[in-house]
C-alpha cells in the first residue's frame, strides 16, 4: 500500500564512493521529484522529472545523476561522495504536469558520508 | 524570484489553545501556497493549499489557512490545538507562472504542551 517507497532507509558510506537510491511509486503519477533536507530541516529541490523527461535541474553538483527508466521510477546517483552530501534525501510524486497539484513525500534516506 | 519566509523557529502552545504558524512570501506574480507538515523520521505530508478564490482554505486535521494578499500572508491556524499536533510545519510557494518546484520555508516547530 506504499504510495512512495524508497531505499533504502538509512545509508552509510565512506568518502568518494559511489552510491544509488532507488525510488518507488505506484500512484499512477507523472511527475516525481528529489529533495534534499540538510541538517537544519532546510528543504530543497534537486531534480524532477514529468514523464521520464528531466524538467527542472536545480544547481546541482554533476555527481547527482537522476534516472528514470519509466513514469514510476526516479533513482538517483551520487558519484564520488563528499561530507556535505550527507543529508536526508526525499523522493515525491504529484499527478499530471501542473504546478499547484499535491505532492506525495517519501519516507527519506538518510546518508551519511564519513 | 520566489521565496518564502517562516519567522518562527518554533511555536509553543498548550492543548486546547488556538495556534498560529506564521508564513510570508515574495513572488513576482500569482502565488500558489502550500503547507505540509513532517513528523519525527517522516516524509512530508500534504495539508493544504492556496490556488484561488476563497481566501480562507481548509485542510487536514482541522487546519486552515489565510491567504491576505495585501500583506502577503499565508498564516495556518487551528481553533484548539492537540499534542498529536506537534511537528514540523513548512510553508511552501510555487509561483503561478510556471516553475514546477515548490520552495520551502525553513520550517517551523510546533510544540503543544498538555
Amino acid at each position: 500500500d506504499t504510495a512512495v517507497s524508497q531505499t533504502p532507509k538509512y545509508l552509510v558510506t565512506q568518502m568518494g564512493n559511489d552510491k544509488s537510491i532507488k525510488c518507488e511509486q505506484n500512484l499512477g503519477h507523472d511527475t516525481m521529484y528529489w529533495y534534499k533536507q540538510d541538517s537544519k530541516k532546510f528543504l530543497k529541490i534537486m531534480f524532477s522529472y514529468n514523464n521520464k523527461e528531466l524538467i527542472i535541474n536545480e544547481t546541482v553538483p554533476n555527481r547527482f545523476s537522476p534516472k528514470s527508466p519509466d513514469k514510476a521510477h526516479l533513482n538517483l546517483h551520487i558519484n564520488s561522495l563528499e561530507l556535505g552530501d550527507s543529508a536526508v534525501y526525499f523522493c515525491a510524486s504529484s499527478q499530471g504536469s501542473e504546478p499547484y497539484n499535491e505532492q506525495f513525500f517519501g519516507p527519506g534516506t538518510r546518508l551519511t558520508v564519513l | 524570484a520566489q521565496s518564502v519566509a517562516q519567522p518562527e523557529d518554533q511555536v509553543n502552545v498548550a492543548e486546547g489553545n488556538p495556534l498560529t504558524v506564521k508564513c510570508t512570501y515574495s513572488v513576482s506574480g500569482n502565488p500558489y501556497l502550500f503547507w505540509y507538515v513532517q513528523y519525527p523520521n517522516r516524509g512530508l505530508q500534504f495539508l493544504l493549499k492556496y490556488i484561488t478564490g476563497d481566501n480562507l482554505v481548509k485542510g487536514s486535521y482541522g487546519f486552515e489557512a489565510e491567504f491576505n494578499k495585501s500583506q502577503t500572508s499565508f498564516h495556518l491556524k487551528k481553533p484548539s490545538a492537540l499534542v498529536s499536533d506537534s511537528a514540523l510545519y513548512f510553508c511552501a510557494v510555487i509561483y503561478g507562472g510556471g516553475r514546477r518546484a515548490l520552495t520551502f520555508g525553513s520550517g517551523t516547530r510546533l510544540q503543544v504542551q498538555p
